[in-house]
């Protein structure tokens, strides 16, 4: 059984830029979830696909957005890039459903300089 | 709006001591609970889960959490506080009427030789 797989595993852009980060789901399951983390703190919840469409946003501005593929892998896109962004961005993946554990990827390190 | 709580950003233990984590949520219903551990530079793994059914909850390497309706906690021990048991913890819900992830701000905790 494959695990929850982000690529890149580092990153470093500078203010103003484009970035797509990308997310690999864990076998069998078709939900995959975003979060932000900011050093020396906890996940902070983007946003959530299931079945190709957005299923909850946190409190993150559109210039977060993202997408779902077939093949339930994910893509975070982030416009505009702002110092703050800098931050560890996981993805997890579960089966849809209250309550379900959600499996984490190892996070895309993002530093914006 | 859910809050998760989390006393003591850093804790220290001496090898074999136990490890006492704490955990409140704010939340009339009680929500799915969770317990995560994160290493450097890695993403978070998950220790143990309350769901439901009996409070008393075992998890992986030696953790048990316990959930307290009546103090909504969740606090996470373990009897013998191991040196690779050093790293950060989060404790996390789902409430129960959508399903994402709500963490606390996380637990350093340290462990004295």
């Amino acid at each position: 059984e494959t695990g929850v797989t982000q690529s890149p595993t580092h990153l470093i852009k500078t203010r103003g830029q484009q970035v797509t980060l990308r997310c690999s789901s864990q076998s069998g399951h078709n939900t995959v979830s975003w979060y932000q983390q900011a050093l020396g703190q906890g996940p902070q919840f983007i946003f959530q696909y299931y079945r190709e469409e957005e299923n909850g946003r946190g409190n993150f501005p559109p210039r977060f957005s993202g997408l779902q593929f077939p093949n339930y892998s994910s893509e975070l896109n982030v416009n505009a890039l702002e110092l703050d962004d800098s931050a560890l961005y996981l993805c997890a993946s579960s089966s849809q459903g209250k309550g379900n554990e959600q499996f984490f990827g190892p996070g895309t390190r993002l530093t914006v300089l | 709006a859910q809050s998760v709580t989390q006393l003591g950003s850093h804790v220290s233990v001496s090898e074999g001591a136990l490890v006492l984590l704490r955990c409140n949520y704010s939340s009339s219903v009680p929500p799915y609970l969770f317990w995560y551990v994160q290493y450097p530079n890695q993403g978070l793994q998950l220790l143990l889960k309350y769901t439901t059914g009996a409070t008393l909850v075992k998890g992986i390497n030696g953790f048990e959490a316990e959930f307290k309706k009546s103090e909504t906690s969740f606090h996470l021990t373990k009897p013998s506080a191991h040196m690779s048991d050093a790293a950060e913890y989060f404790c996390a819900v789902i409430p129960r009427a959508y399903d994402k992830v709500i963490f606390g701000p996380g637990t350093s905790l340290s462990v004295i030789p």
